[in-house]
């Protein structure tokens, strides 16, 4: 079955950087685009960025766009996202998903907490 | 950038039919799709392509699009359906996943 499991969510200061990470198992990764989507505390979905399958091509929301950066490592079979400049407004879940025909999301990960805060 | 409008919340009795709406710019001409999320868990695909069900998903949920409106219907709802649902576009000429604001669903 498919699994995604994220991890690197953590406090960090304003300013400051932190890397996620997404291991994916259950399908073949190097087949399937992938997205970051968050959620804020309380709030509604937002979508962060994708990648295409073979990491030609990245999109990402204009509220992350210059500061985040999605990658791939197929050999590995994991999703990153490099996140910098970091805001409290950025204070979410993260969730690592997998892409259904380019168009939405067919799984989920559990999400990691990432906390932007002095 | 394209927008999707939900109601904030939706209340329904057991067993009567929950209808949940999704407006946007001539939606009708794009494919909607549906999560569901419960308290402290990640969403759940329950509808896509306007009205096809991914697998395990029951026939009680269905949906619809057209004109400026597209519609999440919940039948015969159960107290298990109790949760937050969000629509969701590909907006090709941003290329970006739109999500809607989100509706909670209350059974009463």
């Amino acid at each position: 079955q498919v699994q995604l499991v994220e991890s690197g969510g953590g406090v960090v200061q304003p300013g400051g950087s932190l890397r996620l990470s997404c291991a994916a198992s259950g399908f073949t990764f190097s087949s399937y685009g992938m997205h970051w989507v968050r959620q804020a505390p309380g709030k509604g979905l937002e979508w962060v960025a994708f990648i295409r399958y073979d990491g030609s091509n990245k999109y990402y929301a204009d509220s992350v766009k210059g500061r985040f950066t999605i990658s791939r490592d197929n050999s590995k079979n994991t999703l990153y996202l490099q996140m910098n400049s970091l805001r409290a407004e950025d204070t979410a879940v993260y969730y690592c998903a997998k892409d259904f025909r380019v168009v939405a999301i067919d799984y989920w990960g559990q999400g990691t907490l990432v906390t932007v805060s002095s | 950038s394209y927008v999707l409008t939900q109601p904030p919340s939706v209340s329904v009795a057991p067993g009567q039919t929950a209808r949940i709406t999704c407006g946007g710019n001539n939606i009708g001409s794009k494919s909607v799709h549906w999560y569901q999320q419960k308290p402290g868990q990640a969403p759940v695909l329950v509808v896509y392509d306007d009205s096809d069900r991914p697998s395990g998903i029951p026939e009680r949920f269905s949906g619809s699009n057209s004109g400026n409106t597209a519609t999440l219907t919940i039948s015969r709802v159960e107290a298990g359906d109790e949760a937050d649902y969000y629509c969701q576009v590909w907006d090709s000429s941003s290329d970006s996943w739109v999500f809607g604001g989100g509706t909670k669903l209350t059974v009463l």
